[in-house]
């Protein structure tokens, strides 16, 4: 069984277009974060949810919208897609607040812009 | 200054050789750290928890941590060229948000 899956896996659209990212777990986990990973490899956070609510929003356009309709899923709903959306977004889950327990993370979404 | 710093590499080591990586973190509340491997194209997967001052070990790898100096270091002994991959330092710190340094590549030759 997958713990944290991510769909799509790929994803490549056009200039302009609106997409949306969708990701699911099933370790029980109450706080589920978005990080985007660039050609560069380095891995930032965007978004963290905890039972459904947003705690950590880090500087991100508001053309990115994350949901989470329940605490297995966060989903990132992105608007007007821009060449430098390129990029791999993982999804990632980890216990509740007051866990010190890692993260574990999806397979990624690989996001290419045209 | 970077929340988490890695010196991004590459870091060339023969096989059987020891491996290490080094990482610096600047928020002094920060309670919990991580290693990941992650292997080109592929997810990060965990490597080592560590929480307090010292070492630990696991297998072929050992975790190292000082708090005082903010500082966590990751030793891989006896390097296989399959733990060529890139390397990234995660920090738990304040508001439950986890860091991760820039990554290091390592590449272990044959």
């Amino acid at each position: 069984d997958t713990a944290v899956s991510q769909t799509p896996k790929y994803l490549v659209t056009q200039m302009g277009n609106d997409k949306s990212i969708k990701c699911e777990q099933n370790l029980g986990h109450d706080t589920m974060y978005w990080y985007k990973q660039d050609s560069k490899k380095f891995l930032k956070i965007m978004f963290s949810y905890n039972n459904k609510e947003l705690i950590i929003n880090e500087t991100v356009p508001n053309r990115f919208s994350p949901k989470s309709p329940d605490k297995a899923h966060l989903n990132l709903h992105i608007n007007s897609l821009e060449l430098g959306d390129s990029a791999v977004y993982f999804c990632a889950s980890r216990m509740n607040l007051n866990s010190n327990q890692p993260q574990h993370f999806g397979d990624g979404t690989r996001l290419s812009i045209l | 200054q970077k929340e988490v710093e890695q010196n991004s590499g590459p870091l060339s080591v023969p096989e059987g050789a020891i491996a290490s990586l080094n990482c610096t973190y600047s928020d002094r509340v920060s309670q919990s750290f991580f290693w990941y491997r992650q292997y080109s194209g592929k997810s990060p997967e965990l490597i080592m928890s560590i929480y307090s001052n010292g070492d630990k070990e696991d297998g072929r790898f050992t975790a190292q941590l000082n708090k005082a100096s903010q500082y966590v270091s990751l030793l891989i002994r006896d390097s296989q060229p399959s733990d060529s991959a890139t390397y990234l330092c995660a920090v738990l710190g304040g508001y439950q948000k986890v860091t991760f340094g820039t990554g290091t590549k390592l590449q272990v030759i044959p």
